[in-house]
């Protein structure tokens, strides 16, 4: 079974600042994906990581892939009170399996 | 992108009756759609993998007679779960693989939560 371990698990910043959330593992990836997810709403796709090392920039969001596909980050620049939300990293050859999640609040 | 709705949103039922959620896929025809379950406050686990026009697999500890799982098109699957009591209450959540696309990339749907009184 592939595992897929985020975090920090909840970050509470002020809007402006950066964060940087992690998602690890010891399997080897395919590919990674990072999806956001607001309260009664399924998750929505933000992008989705291929090749090792591999950067991926999305306005504010940047996402890396690690050089060995067992790891990936997101780190967003400038924060606003739209970014907040339930982020996470998903990967798997057929069925996704599901990092445990980054609860993110910015406050105003 | 790629579209995938859920119906219903919402559902309340009472314990004992059975409960059917569907999940389309709007502008593709997907070959393999997922099956997850949320609990409050924690991320999404997999149910089931639904192939169209067999029988669907499920994960570890998923009664297969309890979560009944029909995928009789390329756009359409659906989730009955039978027999409900409150602790099946959750938030459902499909995805849907697209033919064509690469990777491992899945659509969501809006995802339906369920309360069984």
């Amino acid at each position: 079974t592939q595992l897929l371990e985020q975090s920090p698990q909840f970050l509470s910043i002020q809007e402006g600042e950066n964060l940087t959330v992690y998602c690890n593992s010891s399997s080897v990836f395919s590919s990674l994906q990072w999806y956001r997810q607001e309260p009664g709403e399924g998750p929505v796709l933000l992008v989705t990581v291929v090749t090792g090392g591999e950067v991926k920039k999305l306005k504010r969001l940047t996402f890396q892939f690690g050089d060995a596909r067992k790891d990936s980050s997101l780190h967003i620049t400038a924060a606003q009170t739209g970014d907040t939300g339930l982020y996470l990293c998903a990967g798997g050859r057929r069925a996704l399996t599901f990092g445990s999640g980054t609860r993110l609040q910015v406050q105003p | 992108g790629a579209v995938v709705s859920q119906h219903p949103s919402r559902v309340i039922c009472k314990s004992g009756t059975s409960v059917k959620i569907e999940c389309r896929s709007l502008d593709f025809q997907a070959t393999t759609m997922f099956w997850y379950r949320q609990f409050p406050k924690q991320s999404l686990m997999l149910m089931a993998t639904s192939n169209e026009g067999s029988k669907a697999t499920y994960e570890q500890g998923v009664e297969k007679d309890k979560f009944l799982i029909n995928h009789a098109s390329l756009t359409l699957s659906t989730l009955t779960v039978t027999s409900a009591h409150p602790e099946d209450s959750s938030f459902y959540i499909c995805s849907a693989k697209a033919r064509l696309v690469a990777h491992d990339t899945q659509y969501f749907g809006p995802g339906t939560r369920l309360t069984v009184l």
